[in-house]
């Protein structure tokens, strides 16, 4: 079965950086693309950016350009999201999506990670 | 961005009623759509693709349509797992969501 299984809880300092991973399983790492999109209590999912599993390009949401990174470790069969300079606003949800498509970069998320819940507070 | 739009934002409703939720965009996006499940706690589902796409194992009762700027998605018989929050996502480049239509029971 395929399966995204993302990192525990994370607990930051604003001005700190967070690193979520996402384990995937039952199927080709490389063949499908990785997104990332959170979501805080009660909104609406917002898109943050993708990663070409295959070759490392990435895209980034023009709202977290140059706060983001995302990674994969493809030995590990696992993508990462890095945000840096946290603060208040960023405490939420964070899910990897795997993209419906090869390496797709605009396509729809079929298989979810579970989320992570990412508190960011002094 | 392209801003996606769903209406209504809460949906009361009843076990076996026909149920249509819209979403619109603030630009053509094609087909380029996909409708989402989510319950409480949970990571969403995706129910259809590519605007009227039933994904793999998702039941025949949802169905999508429209094209464009004007999509609907629509279930046939609601059923008691049926009752959650559904949102869309368009994905003509830079994807964004709705702001999510919650179905609740009447």
């Amino acid at each position: 079965q395929v399966h995204l299984v993302q990192s525990g809880a994370e607990v930051k300092k604003p001005g700190a950086s967070v690193k979520v991973s996402c384990k995937a399983s039952g199927y080709t790492f490389t063949n499908y693309a990785m997104h990332w999109v959170r979501q805080a209590p009660g909104q609406r999912l917002e898109w943050m950016g993708w990663i070409n599993v295959g070759n490392g390009n990435t895209k980034y949401s023009q709202k977290f350009q140059g706060r983001v990174t995302i990674t994969r470790d493809t030995t590990a069969s696992t993508a990462y999201m890095e945000l840096s300079s946290l603060r208040s606003e960023d405490t939420t949800i964070y899910y990897c999506a795997r993209g419906r498509g090869s390496n797709c970069f605009a396509c729809a998320f079929d298989i979810w990670g579970q989320g992570t819940v990412v508190t960011v507070s002094s | 961005d392209i801003q996606m739009t769903q209406s209504p934002s809460t949906l009361s409703a009843s076990v076996g009623d026909r149920v249509t939720i819209t979403c619109r965009a603030s630009q053509s996006i094609n087909s380029w759509l996909a409708w989402y499940q989510q319950k409480p706690g949970k990571a969403p589902k995706l129910l259809i693709y590519k605007a009227s796409s039933l994904e793999s194992g998702v039941p025949s009762r949802f169905s999508g349509s429209g094209s464009g700027t004007e999509f609907t998605l629509t279930i046939s018989s609601l059923q008691p797992d049926d009752f959650a929050t559904y949102y869309c996502q368009q994905y003509n480049g830079y994807s964004t969501f709705g702001q999510g239509t919650k179905v609740e029971i009447k």
